[in-house]
């Protein structure tokens, strides 16, 4: 049991690059979400999910697009990275009604 | 909407002794969870404790347990017995239990447990 699993686990893009950061549990959660972590700011929310074909925004969506094709499966995409996008990202998981998320173990993002 | 706010930013403990970490939360709704994350240098986001908003007894796991105040929005985090493993950011937590199911996260406090 992998739990939640978060590729790759380090990149460095050039500023208007696009690239996909890939997460995918085994767990069979109906809810999944995307954080990024910055200095000082905790964790905040890109763009959540509460199943498959259902996606939605949270505090800090812009610059990123997800889609939830199936359960397993939630990718974050940059359309074209920018600096300030440079951060951690952390995909979660949790199944209904018990209120607990599972994290991956982070992809540290460098755009220059 | 709902706000999680964590006033220390960096706390110092020695070794052995008990620590008690700071949280406020903001929401006009009744049903919600509340937790604390541990995150060590590893990065790895752990799960240290959780507490039910319909729940009047405290949760506790071991060495870490809560005061949950509810009328006051307070949620603070008790280490007895500290290790130097505890050395990591701690995290308070707030989710509404409705459909959305979304975590809202304070900015962090940074524990560092001295030998």
């Amino acid at each position: 049991n992998a739990g939640v699993t978060q590729t790759p686990k380090f990149q460095v893009l050039k500023t208007g690059q696009s690239m996909t950061l890939q997460c995918a549990q085994d767990m069979n959660h109906e809810y999944m979400s995307w954080y990024r972590q910055d200095p000082g700011m905790g964790l905040r929310l890109i763009h959540y999910s509460v199943g498959a074909g259902i996606t939605d925004q949270g505090e800090v969506p812009n610059g990123y697009n997800v889609s939830r094709s199936t359960t397993e499966d939630f990718p974050l995409r940059l359309l074209s990275a920018a600096p300030s996008q440079t951060s951690v990202y952390f995909c979660a998981s949790s199944p209904r009604g018990q209120g607990g998320y599972t994290f991956g173990s982070g992809t540290r993002l460098t755009v220059v | 909407a709902q706000t999680v706010t964590q006033s220390q930013p960096e706390m110092s403990v020695q070794e052995a002794e008990t620590v008690t970490l700071s949280c406020t939360y903001d929401t006009s709704e009744s049903n919600y969870y509340l937790f604390w994350y541990k995150q060590p240098p590893s990065r790895q986001m752990i799960l240290v404790i959780r507490q039910e908003a319909y729940k009047q007894q405290n949760a506790t796991e071991n060495r870490f347990s809560v005061n949950f105040q509810k009328a006051a929005k307070s949620f603070s985090l008790k280490i007895s017995d500290s290790q130097l493993g505890d050395t990591a950011m701690y995290f308070c937590a707030y989710l509404y239990g409705g459909a959305t199911n979304k975590l809202i996260f304070g900015t962090g406090t940074l524990l560092a447990v001295q030998p």
